[in-house]
């Protein structure tokens, strides 16, 4: 057991370009979160996946951003036509969806719009 | 949706000194963490405390769910203990992983 893993750590990247954050988590984890911080706040719930259907969006995943869990293991966050206030940390997550829903998180990809 | 509130936001200690950490939300939940956030920003997960009271060294959590508050412990702090502890919940009946996160307590331990 790893923990989660999040690539790439830091993210720099101009307004307009796309960026793709790839999350792999606990092995036997079979949920899988994404969550985005910004600074001096608690992170923000995104999306989730059990499996590979995500099964939850949050309104704040607008139409420029999109995940998947193709084969239920690892998971990608896409983000197309960066702005400014995309920038943020980007958290993934994974729990075993069974009794206790501990989640645990990976240690995030930053990043940063110019 | 629900709300979380924790206080105090900031909280400076000297090394050795014991704190509490509160936490208040506004409806029922059947999931509630805390969770340290280093100065590199990783969230490490302390305390799964629905309810009922938990001990892990030198931290100690107790949540009160009928009174809709959590409260953390830390005794003889450390340098280490530096750092953001947030306070996420699961609204009872909600949708599963939308944890709530509270804006945290930033705690800063002073040798």
């Amino acid at each position: 057991d790893t923990g989660v893993s999040q690539d790439p750590r830091h993210k720099i990247t101009k307004r307009g370009q796309n960026v793709t954050f790839r999350c792999d988590p606990i092995s036997e984890h079979n949920r899988l979160y994404w969550y985005r911080q910004t600074l001096g706040q608690g992170p923000e719930f995104l999306t989730y996946f059990q499996n590979e259907a995500q099964l939850e969006k949050s309104r704040l995943l607008s139409d420029r951003f999109s995940a998947e869990r193709p084969k239920g293991s690892f998971s990608t966050l896409e983000i197309q036509r960066t702005e400014q206030g995309d920038s943020a940390m980007y958290l993934c997550a994974s729990s075993w969806g069974s009794g206790a829903n501990v989640l645990t998180f990976g240690a995030g990809s930053r990043l940063t719009v110019l | 949706g629900i709300q979380v509130e924790q206080s105090p936001p900031d909280l400076i200690l000297q090394e050795g000194a014991n704190s509490t950490l509160r936490c208040n939300f506004s409806d029922s939940v059947n999931n509630l963490q805390w969770f340290h956030q280093n100065p590199w920003g990783q969230l490490i997960n302390l305390f799964y405390i629905p309810s009922g009271t938990k001990q892990n060294g030198r931290l100690s959590a107790t949540t009160v769910a009928t009174e809709r508050y959590s409260l953390l412990y830390i005794s003889s702090s450390q340098t280490t203990d530096s750092g953001v502890y947030f306070c996420a919940v699961e609204n009872y009946g909600g949708s599963q992983g939308n944890l709530i996160f509270g804006k945290g307590t930033k705690l800063s331990v002073k040798p």
